[in-house]
C-alpha cells in the first residue's frame, strides 16, 4: 500500500529564507508524486508533480522538488520564501490504481 | 482556464438528513473523484468514477454514499443518512486523458452536520 509522510505539521521560515518541506513516500510500484497548496478556504493547487523523466520537477511559483528514489524523498524547496507562501502544503503520491494519497500536510508560516 | 466548480461551498443539514453535493468537471475530462478532508486532518481518497460506472472506492465510501453523474456536466455525490463524523470538507476532482495522471480539485463544498 502507498503512503506519504510529511515530517513538520508546522513549519516557520522568515521572509527571503530558504523553504524546505520535507516528503517521504512509499510505493511498491514507480510513484507519480505531487505537491498541492491549499490557501485558506480554498481548494487544492498543483504545485508540480513528478511522473517520469528528469528528477528535479519545477513548478509554480518559483518552487520546485527533487525525486531521489534511493531515499524514497521528494522534498518541496523554494529558495527565498515571500509572503504569500503562507498556505498549508500536501505531499501526494499515486500509482496506477490512479487515485491520490495525501500526506498530513505541513502549514508554511512566513515570519516578516 | 477550465475549472471545476462545486456547490454549494457550504451545507448545513441535520443528522440523518440526505444531501447531494454537486460538481461540474472540466468539460472534456473522462475520469472523476471524491475526496473528503476532515478539518485538521487529511484529504482522503472516497470514490473514482469512469465510463458511468465507479471504478474504486475506499472502505468510508459505505453504502451511504452514493455518486452519479446524471447528465453530460455533473457529477455529485450522495450522503443517504448524514452523521456527525461526515462533517468535512468534500473535493471533487476531474483528469483528462489516460496517462496524464493530474487530477484537477475543485474548492470544495464544506459540509456541517448537526
Amino acid at each position: 500500500a502507498q503512503s506519504v509522510t510529511q515530517l513538520g505539521s508546522h513549519v516557520s521560515v522568515s521572509e527571503g529564507a530558504l523553504v524546505l518541506l520535507r516528503c517521504n513516500y512509499s510505493s511498491s510500484v514507480p510513484p507519480y508524486l505531487f505537491w498541492y497548496v491549499q490557501y485558506p478556504n480554498q481548494g487544492l493547487q498543483l504545485l508540480l508533480k513528478y511522473t517520469t523523466g528528469a528528477t528535479l520537477v519545477k513548478g509554480i511559483n518559483g518552487f520546485e522538488a527533487e525525486f531521489k528514489k534511493s531515499e524514497t524523498s521528494f522534498h518541496l524547496t523554494k529558495p527565498s520564501a515571500h509572503m504569500s507562501d503562507a498556505a498549508e502544503y500536501f505531499c501526494a503520491v499515486s500509482d496506477r490504481d490512479d487515485k491520490i494519497i495525501f500526506g498530513k500536510g505541513t502549514r508554511l508560516h512566513i515570519l516578516p | 482556464e477550465p475549472e471545476v466548480t462545486q456547490t454549494p461551498s457550504h451545507q448545513v443539514t441535520q443528522m440523518g438528513q440526505e444531501v447531494i453535493l454537486r460538481c461540474v468537471p472540466i468539460s472534456n475530462h473522462l475520469y472523476f473523484y471524491w475526496y473528503r478532508q476532515i478539518l485538521g486532518q487529511k484529504v482522503e481518497f472516497l470514490v473514482s468514477f469512469y465510463n458511468n460506472e465507479i471504478s474504486e472506492k475506499s472502505e468510508i465510501f459505505d453504502d451511504q454514499f452514493s455518486v452519479e453523474r446524471p447528465d453530460g456536466s455533473n457529477f455529485t455525490l450522495k450522503i443517504r443518512s448524514t452523521k456527525l463524523e461526515d462533517s468535512a470538507m468534500y473535493f471533487c476532482a476531474s483528469r483528462g486523458l489516460a496517462g496524464t495522471y493530474e487530477q484537477f480539485f475543485g474548492p470544495g463544498t464544506r459540509l456541517t452536520v448537526l
